[in-house]
């Protein structure tokens, strides 16, 4: 079972940012948050990950608290094309080849 | 670079037909991975090669499936005799081998293979 709580939708406007929680509060101090989308009839796609620190990347930034029993994905400037379904994952780093376990996510619509 | 390629892109078979769906990996990748969401559910892991080894197959529904790689390139997902309960989309991933130094484990995702058992 996936370890993480979603809301499962979320609208956000075009051109705004779009803040997409994660609470993962039984995560354990070596498992990584990972962040996937499912655009439409697209496979999933990674987006960022992230340990305990702050990441960004090209196409968002991810927030962890500091307790790291939540997170929060952000999409600086939403486009028409962000809506997707986002999924929330918690790993372990360097498992190689562990499987990915996808709860239900959010969905985003994006709308202009 | 090509990414993950999976044919075909829809298939209709009727129940009691034998289907095989195929996966190409990006090109030196070990890890070859087989997920599936069906209707109206998560989407689920279904079994995990490391070259042409079944690492973890702990996801397959059961002995109807039967995935190959041979040669550690491609691979085949074969579902004899197909159900209704079979109808879904089937995601095939790829990774390469995790590195000490590495920093994360992306899995790269196909397009899927979405199957309809009539």
């Amino acid at each position: 079972d996936a370890k993480t709580t979603q809301p499962p939708s979320m609208d956000c406007a075009e051109g705004r940012a779009a803040n997409l929680p994660c609470n993962h509060s039984t995560i354990s101090g070596n498992e990584y948050v990972y962040w996937y989308r499912q655009i439409h009839s697209q496979g999933p796609q990674y987006i960022i990950h992230g340990l305990k620190n702050n990441e960004t990347n090209e196409m968002a930034s991810l927030i962890i608290t500091e307790d790291r029993k939540s997170s929060t994905l952000i999409l600086p400037h939403a486009t028409l094309r962000d809506t997707a379904v986002y999924y929330c994952i918690v790993r372990l780093l360097n498992q190689a080849g562990t499987a990915l376990i996808f709860g239900k996510g959010t969905t985003l619509s994006v709308s202009s | 670079e090509a990414g993950v390629t999976q044919f075909p892109s829809h298939s209709v078979i009727e129940k009691g037909q034998t289907v095989t769906l195929r996966c190409d990996p990006i090109s030196g990748h070990d890890n070859l991975y087989w997920y599936r969401r069906v209707m109206g559910k998560e989407i689920k892991f279904l079994l995990h090669f490391v070259k042409e080894s079944k690492q973890d197959e702990s996801g397959m529904p059961n002995n109807r499936f039967l995935a190959e790689r041979t040669g550690g390139t491609y691979s085949t997902l074969k579902v004899q005799p197909a159900e209704l309960e079979d109808s879904g989309v089937y995601f095939c991933a790829s990774s390469p081998r995790a590195l000490r130094t590495s920093s994360y484990n992306e899995q790269f995702f196909g397009p899927g293979t979405r199957l309809t058992v009539l």
